[in-house]
């Protein structure tokens, strides 16, 4: 099953607003967690590293007040694209470290973000 | 020069057949690790198989296998016996364990499995 849980799986949000995307790994403590973008037929693209009770380090050319991110507990971490625009419409996925077993690291379900 | 390089984009292959994605590596970290991940349609990464620097025998999980040549740094995944359900993008990853702990992906590549 599912280690790692994203939400919401897909959000319509409109241009000029805030949305919020959450990571929670399932079972176990995220010392880490990795944001990603993936633009259709691309790779997955590194946007930050989230790490409980710290600031995020950014990616170069992540906006981070576009981008914020927060890591309030060892289960959760929080990416919300701030002002949102058709631009920033993506997949985002999250990822969690502190995994149950192995050196892997697992993924959420990913979230599609639409802005119109 | 790319970390991961998949030089695949796309690759066909009959039902039931078995086929071989390619991935080559770069790093000077002895410690590291190689990743391969399934995304389907739905956008998820689906975590198929892992293979650490120092293991000395290949490793194998289910109908995945990973054809680890250290020598020429490559981390071929190999999916026996076909089925539909496999057509997705297939990524390798690399994690570097002495050099920040970050995740490498390479370009991907799409398998189609043909009835």
């Amino acid at each position: 099953g599912a280690v790692v849980s994203q939400h919401p799986s897909r959000v319509i949000c409109k241009s000029g607003t805030s949305v919020k995307i959450e990571c929670r790994s399932l079972d176990f403590q995220a010392t880490t967690m990795f944001w990603y973008r993936q633009f259709p037929k691309q790779s997955l693209m590194l946007m930050a590293t989230s790490n409980e009770g710290s600031k995020a380090t950014y990616e170069q050319g992540v906006e981070k007040d576009k981008f914020l991110i927060n890591h309030a507990s060892l289960t959760l971490s929080t990416l919300t694209v701030t002002s949102a625009h058709p631009e920033d419409s993506s997949f985002y996925i999250c990822s969690a470290d502190g995994q149950p077993s192995g050196n892997t690291i697992y993924f959420g379900e990913g979230s599609w973000l639409t802005v119109v | 020069a790319q970390k991961i390089t998949q030089t695949q984009p796309g690759m066909f292959v009959q039902e039931k057949e078995a086929v071989t994605l390619d991935c080559t590596y770069d790093t000077s970290d002895p410690s590291y690790g190689l990743f391969w991940y399934k995304q389907p349609s739905s956008g998820e990464m689906i975590f198929l198989i892992y293979q650490g620097s120092y293991d000395q025998q290949n490793a194998t999980e289910g109908r995945y296998s990973l054809n680890f040549q250290k020598a020429r740094k490559s981390a071929n995944l190999v999916i026996s016996a076909s089925q539909l359900g496999d057509s997705a993008m297939y990524f390798c990853a690399m994690r570097e364990f002495n050099t920040g702990n970050q995740f490498y992906f390479g370009t991907g590549t799409s398998l189609t499995v043909i009835p």
